[in-house]
């Protein structure tokens, strides 16, 4: 069964605390790995795609990373507004059509 | 471009009424998928399409059924609503397999 496991459920830091984000993914084929960001009461926002081992995509203060049973969400000295909750989610090589979501991570930054 | 359109941002059913939320993108993709949201639960995926004329289910369809007859449109009924079916319904559209999804901002149901 494909799953996803974030962690940890929250974390808050102060302002300029860089810190990291884990996905950890058990699926039969992997075709992607997502991260979202969801801001209270709207949709999730696409940030990145990963689609092997090794990738790294980056942007602003946000790098994702992607081994073959995890992936890391760093964040380089956050800013209030970086406050939002976390998602990743795998699409499997077999029923690509879906995506499969971890709960996610709650991260609040303090001024 | 306005990407994913939902509508109605918020509703309240009471039980055994039916009603269809609206899910309306204009990128042309050809994936759309409606996902439910619960606390603890993380996004379930309910049903999806591949292309007009193309459905098929997903983890948690009981008490549903969608159509796809245009590209644009993906829209989701609730047959007889039950309390478990309150929840924050999203509907997400991608150009192909491998593709990032584009969310809509969310329907909030509660069925009283």
């Amino acid at each position: 069964e494909d799953q996803v496991t974030q962690s940890p459920e929250a974390l808050r830091l102060q302002e300029g605390e860089s810190s990291s984000l884990n996905c950890s993914y058990t699926v039969s084929g992997l075709r992607g790995l997502f991260w979202y960001r969801q801001d209270p009461g709207k949709g999730p926002e696409f940030l990145f795609t990963l689609y092997s081992a090794g990738e790294e995509k980056e942007k602003e203060r946000l790098k994702a990373t992607l081994t073959k049973k995890e992936s890391f969400l760093h964040i380089t000295a956050p800013k209030p507004e970086d406050s939002a909750t976390y998602l990743c989610a795998v699409q499997p090589s077999q029923g690509a059509q879906k995506l499969v979501f971890g709960q996610g991570t709650r991260l609040t930054i303090n001024p | 471009n306005a990407g994913v359109t939902q509508t109605p941002k918020f509703q309240v059913l009471k039980t055994g009424q039916s009603m269809t939320l609206q899910c309306a993108q204009d990128m042309n993709h050809e994936y759309m998928s409606w996902y439910r949201q619960d606390p603890g639960m993380g996004l379930r995926l309910i049903h999806y399409s591949v292309g007009a004329g193309i459905t098929d289910q997903g983890e948690v369809p009981n008490g549903y059924n969608v159509s796809r007859s245009t590209t644009e449109d993906f829209p989701l009924r609730l047959l007889s609503a039950a309390p478990s079916q309150t929840s924050v319904y999203f509907c997400a559209s991608s150009w192909g397999q491998g593709g990032g999804y584009t969310f809509g901002s969310g329907t909030r149901l509660t069925v009283v």
